[in-house]
């Protein structure tokens, strides 16, 4: 079993849809839980991070975190097209030192 | 946050030769870290740079095969050795802010023929 585990799509919402994007782990150590987007041919940005269980809400994401279940979430309201990318999930023990572990992405299309 | 400079963005190259890439930070940091992300693959952490040692590398990865330098705190250069078309990958440089917090470079794209 993977340690984190993230469905690839592709998803493909009209805009202006709620989209939910998820991952499940393995490792009840983890502590730090992120969500990355990533673009084209670009490198990963970080969108938000949560440390533990608990919601987070910045702007129109909302990223959950559901320590009993091992199961993270990010919801994008109102979805745009400028929001068509690949969000990448990431978790680590905590500390600068800690090893982040990825899921392999989700590729999100949001057509207008 | 931090500003990652990455060069260069993409490279076509023969097997058997080397590239090296680079990656310049806007601050000095401790820590770099360097990934790859293979088609429908999760990012790889392949080795972690300290200023002043030998870098660190991940299970799967060598020094031969990825030789890392790392002169001073605001740069590092990953060389892929040796090249064969299972290398064809995108790699990037990252540091970390805080405890959780990861930036990347913009990659660069290497196809081996």
């Amino acid at each position: 079993q993977k340690e984190v585990e993230q469905d690839p799509g592709p998803l493909s919402v009209p805009e202006g849809a709620i989209v939910s994007l998820n991952c499940t782990y393995s490792n009840s150590a983890f502590q730090y839980f992120m969500w990355y987007r990533q673009y084209s041919r670009k490198g990963p940005e970080l969108l938000m991070y949560t440390y533990s269980s608990g919601n987070k809400e910045d702007g129109r994401f909302t990223a959950q975190v559901d320590k009993s279940s091992k199961y993270i979430s990010l919801f994008i309201r109102d979805s745009q097209p400028s929001d068509s990318a690949t969000y990448l999930c990431a978790m680590n023990y905590g500390g600068s030192q800690g090893n982040l572990i990825f899921g392999k992405g989700t590729k999100l299309s949001v057509k207008p | 946050s931090a500003v990652i400079s990455q060069k260069p963005s993409r490279d076509i190259c023969q097997r058997g030769t080397s590239l090296t890439i680079q990656c310049q930070v806007d601050s000095q940091v401790t820590m770099m870290f360097w990934y790859r992300q293979q088609p429908g693959q999760s990012l790889t952490l392949i080795a972690t740079a300290n200023q002043g040692s030998e870098a660190t590398y991940e299970s799967g990865f060598v020094i031969d095969k990825f030789p890392i330098s790392r002169p001073n705190l605001t740069f590092s250069t990953l060389t892929v050795s040796n090249m064969s078309p299972e290398d064809s990958s995108i790699y990037l440089c990252s540091v970390r802010e805080g405890r959780a917090e990861a930036f990347f470079g913009q990659g660069t794209r290497l196809t081996v023929v």
